[in-house]
């Protein structure tokens, strides 16, 4: 079946440093992959996406690219902020029909000043 | 974008009650509502798939008769946590479907429920 895998966190970071968080994905097809980002005490939200290998989704100074040779969609932002700090997960879905989204683990990001 | 409300955000009851949480979706008709359960520092698991008009696909280890899901129009899906137990604490999430091209969901806000 369909898996995702983030690393482990919490990664904690001073402020305007770069920041890499690897995802891998198992798929059995052509998924469409996802970050979502989750604040303290809030709903999850769509931080960017791409649908087809090499696509590369980016949003609010975050950025990610669909590799499909290497099956990863690492999330890198080249300056955090301590506004960044949240739970981010990795995900994947098929496009087409309506499906699922499989999570990764989620990794906790801590932004200090 | 598209919005998603769940009510209530957040709500506590007595052991052995039920609690209804909604899932709307506002500015889209979505035929397909997902529900998730997330766990303190843990992700996502998915519980059960709500369909407009029919019955919920529920995954392997859900009780289908403790989580009642109610697909009742294209805008609404509940949520019944039937005779809740402490155990049943958690944060529960919905979403939505509304671009099938893309595969992508948006998310409610989350409700989060406590049993006493």
């Amino acid at each position: 079946g369909d898996s995702v895998t983030q690393m482990e966190g919490p990664v904690t970071l001073s402020e305007e440093a770069f920041l890499t968080i690897n995802c891998t994905y198992t798929a059995t097809g052509y998924p469409s992959l996802f970050w979502y980002v989750q604040y303290p005490g809030e709903g999850l939200q769509l931080l960017l996406k791409a649908t087809k290998a090499d696509d590369k989704g980016s949003n609010k100074g975050f950025e990610a690219t669909y590799r499909k040779e290497t099956t990863s969609f690492h999330l890198e932002k080249g300056s955090v902020q301590v506004s960044d700090s949240a739970v981010y997960f990795c995900a994947l879905s098929y496009t087409g029909t309506a499906s699922k989204l499989t999570f990764g683990t989620g990794t906790r990001l801590q932004v200090t000043l | 974008g598209a919005v998603v409300s769940q009510h209530p955000s957040w709500v506590i009851c007595k052991s052995g009650t039920s609690v209804k949480i909604e899932c709307r979706s506002l500015d889209f008709q979505a035929t397909t509502m997902f529900w998730y359960r997330q766990f303190p520092k843990q992700s996502l698991m998915l519980m059960a798939t709500s369909n407009e008009g029919s019955k919920a696909t529920y995954e392997q280890g859900v009780e289908k008769d403790k989580f009642l899901i109610n697909h009742a129009s294209l805008t609404l899906s509940t949520l019944t946590v039937t005779s809740a137990h402490p155990e049943d604490s958690s944060f529960y999430i919905c979403s939505a479907q509304r671009d099938l091209f893309t595969g992508e969901l948006f998310f409610g806000e989350g409700s989060r429920l406590t049993v006493l």
